[in-house]
């Protein structure tokens, strides 16, 4: 079946430091790919995504590129702030027989931004 | 623009209890997933409702069970509680287009089993 593996937290940096989270993916077809954050006390955000191979999604700063070749879509910041702390997931969509799109999710990255 | 809203935020049930959990979706939305979330770990797809149909599910078992209604708003099931139920209940709303379409969240309901 489909997953998501993403490198395990917490990930620990100083504010205006260079962020990589990476985030690699098995999956049958050719899924759709997501970046979700959930602050504290809150529910998910679509932080970004990316539907095709080689699309880059980006927002607030954040980046990140669809790499079919590598299975990968490893999230990208160039200077972080103490607001980015927060946990980041990677996701998938692939459709099933039925056409239900349900999220796989990797176990989320724990960033800390200290200023 | 209202966004997914869920009912209730909290709520404290024994082992062998059912419960319903409540979902609004976005306006507009014709599509609601639900996802649990044990703690430290990313949310599992439970099922997904189109248009008040089931349109897919992932591995839990037949006890977790679900609704939706006209106004695209839902429900989920829980019967015969277990410990391990204990989680964060996330709903997502989307507008089903195709491959890709964005979920949009709400803020969960935590579920705690005792």
């Amino acid at each position: 079946g489909d997953s998501v593996t993403q490198m395990e937290g917490p990930v620990t940096l100083s504010e205006e430091a260079f962020l990589t989270i990476n985030c690699t993916y098995t999956a049958t077809g050719y899924p759709s790919l997501f970046w979700y954050v959930q602050y504290p006390g809150e529910g998910l955000q679509l932080l970004l995504k990316a539907t095709k191979a080689d699309d880059k999604g980006s927002n607030k700063g954040f980046e990140a590129t669809y790499r079919k070749e590598t299975t990968s879509f490893h999230l990208e910041k160039g200077s972080v702030q103490v607001s980015d702390s927060a946990v980041y997931f990677c996701a998938l969509s692939e459709q099933s027989g039925g056409g239900a799109d349900g999220l796989t999710f990797g176990k989320g990255t724990h960033l800390i931004i200290q200023p | 623009e209202t966004g997914v809203t869920q009912s209730p935020t909290h709520l404290i049930k024994t082992r062998g209890q059912q419960v319903t959990l409540r979902c609004s979706s976005q306006s507009g939305h014709n599509t609601v997933s639900w996802y649990q979330q044990a703690l430290g770990q990313g949310p599992q797809f439970i099922f997904q409702y189109y248009r008040e149909e089931e349109n897919g599910r992932g591995n839990f078992p037949p006890r977790f069970s679900g609704l939706q209604f006209p106004n695209y708003s839902s429900e989920l099931n829980v019967n015969a509680l277990e410990l391990d139920d204990s989680a964060l209940y996330l709903c997502a709303s989307s507008l089903k287009r195709g491959l890709g379409d964005t979920q949009y969240f709400g803020p969960g309901t935590r579920l705690t089993v005792l």
